[in-house]
């Protein structure tokens, strides 16, 4: 199975602050035809998770442009221009290039 | 609008079948390049998908449960089910299910239902 390791686990910032999450693969996540299937998703405290971002760098409807995506091949980053209260939560990377489906561990983000 | 509802026994005895039903509006399972998963998550830990099901009747299992799975749907009634034999107390968890969209394919969540396995 594809491994995803995030990093930080925990990610401690204040209001205004700009903030990166690192998700590593043990494997490459480019698939044969030519997409990379990684997405970034939020769960905020209660919350089922919800999309943030697919195909590596690609923005959900509705999701602000402070959340940007970056990466290719094992390495990929979340990043967050001014972090906002209701951006706190724990977040996930997860990959559907490989079977398996896996999660991140996650990392939570939370007011300094 | 999609939305997606978890439905299950809330409590259950090891050794037992978990049945789990996901009732669903706003979409048809029988669409071309529909899929529905399910995804559960231990209280306090992370994420782990378990099955998915797609228009065109494909199923995919994760092979760490497979063999105690078995994923289904009802497209007349807007329904998917899980089913998990012989649980214990590690799937106690909150189960999720979940539609894809292109390219995602965990992009619209239920608000889940736990699941307490306990004798």
């Amino acid at each position: 199975d594809v491994v995803l390791t995030q990093t930080p686990p925990t990610l401690s910032a204040t209001i205004g602050q700009s903030v990166s999450i690192s998700c590593r693969s043990s494997q490459s996540l480019l698939h044969s035809n030519g997409n990379t299937y990684l997405n970034w998703l939020l769960q905020r405290p209660g919350q089922p998770p919800q999309l943030l971002i697919y195909l590596v760098s690609r923005l959900e409807s509705g999701v602000p442009n402070r959340f940007s995506g970056s990466g290719s091949g094992t390495d990929f980053t979340l990043k967050i221009s001014g972090v906002e209260a209701e951006d706190l939560g724990v977040y996930y990377c997860v990959q559907s290039t490989h079977a398996p489906y896996t999660f991140g561990a996650g990392t939570k983000l939370e007011l300094k | 609008q999609v939305t997606l509802k978890e439905s299950g026994p809330g409590i259950l005895q090891p050794s037992q079948t978990l049945s789990l039903t996901c009732s669903f509006s706003g979409f048809s399972l029988s669409t071309s390049g529909i899929c529905v998963s399910w995804i559960r998550q231990p209280s306090g830990k992370g994420l782990e998908w378990l099955a998915t099901i797609c228009w065109e009747d494909s199923k995919g299992y994760n092979p760490s449960l497979k063999n105690r799975l078995t994923i289904s749907k009802d497209t007349s009634n807007n329904q998917a089910f899980l089913k998990i034999t012989s649980v214990d107390t590690a799937d106690t968890a909150i189960y999720y299910c979940a539609r894809n969209r292109l390219w995602a394919p965990f992009a619209y969540w239920g608000q889940g239902t736990l699941v307490t396995v306990s004798s």
